[in-house]
């Protein structure tokens, strides 16, 4: 069974105090690796997909990495503006495209 | 502009009152998905629809049902709703099943009591 662990649940930053999420994985084959943003009272929406280890990609203040056990998502001088919940998900080899959800992460950035 | 919508947005109802709660896509994807959200336990998987006329089961999908007469819909049903079904439910398509990034709606709040 796919097994998503993100850490911490919670974190509160103060505004430009850079920091890293982390998504650890436990999936019989790895298709993808989702990172979403949720805001409160929204749908989750889509920030990155990684395909293998070794890859990163960037989005402003956003850089997520990926390795063979886990993902990082880090962020660089975050804004109040980044404050939302954060989730990581996985898509397995398997024929169903079902997205293996972890708990998400909320964070707080102060001003 | 591309979307996945879901109605209603907020529903309180009551023990063994059929509902349905409608998603739509105008994106032309062909593969639907329905999850709901808990605290505690994140987004999970009810049913998935690989295209028109093929359903089938996710993580969850106990209490519910779904159908796909055409591509842009995707309702969920609750033939006899109970409490323990009171949670924030969404709708997601992707272009197709494979490694695209999956849409989700706005969500739909329900609450049986």
């Amino acid at each position: 069974e796919d097994q998503v662990t993100q850490s911490p649940e919670a974190l509160r930053l103060q505004e430009g105090e850079s920091s890293s999420l982390n998504c650890s994985y436990t999936v019989s084959g790895l298709r993808g690796l989702f990172w979403y943003r949720q805001d409160p009272g929204k749908g989750p929406e889509f920030l990155f997909t990684l395909y293998s280890a070794g890859e990163e990609k960037e989005k402003e203040r956003l850089k997520a990495t990926l390795t063979k056990k886990e993902s990082f998502l880090h962020i660089t001088a975050p804004k109040p503006e980044d404050s939302a919940t954060y989730l990581c998900a996985v898509l397995n080899t398997g024929a169903n495209s079902k997205l293996t959800f972890g708990k998400g992460i909320t964070l707080s950035v102060r001003p | 502009e591309a979307q996945v919508t879901q109605n209603p947005r907020y529903l309180i109802t009551v023990t063994g009152k059929k509902l349905t709660v409608t998603c739509s896509q105008n994106m032309n994807h062909e593969y639907m998905s329905w999850y709901r959200q808990d605290p505690g336990l994140g987004l999970r998987q009810i049913y998935y629809s690989m295209n028109v006329e093929v359903t089938d089961k996710g993580d969850v999908p106990e209490g519910y049902k779904v159908s796909r007469k055409e591509k842009r819909n995707f309702p969920l049903i609750l033939e006899s709703p109970s409490p323990n079904q009171t949670s924030l439910y969404f709708c997601a398509s992707t272009r197709q099943a494979g490694i695209y990034e999956q849409y989700f709606g706005p969500g739909t709040r329900l609450t049986v009591t």
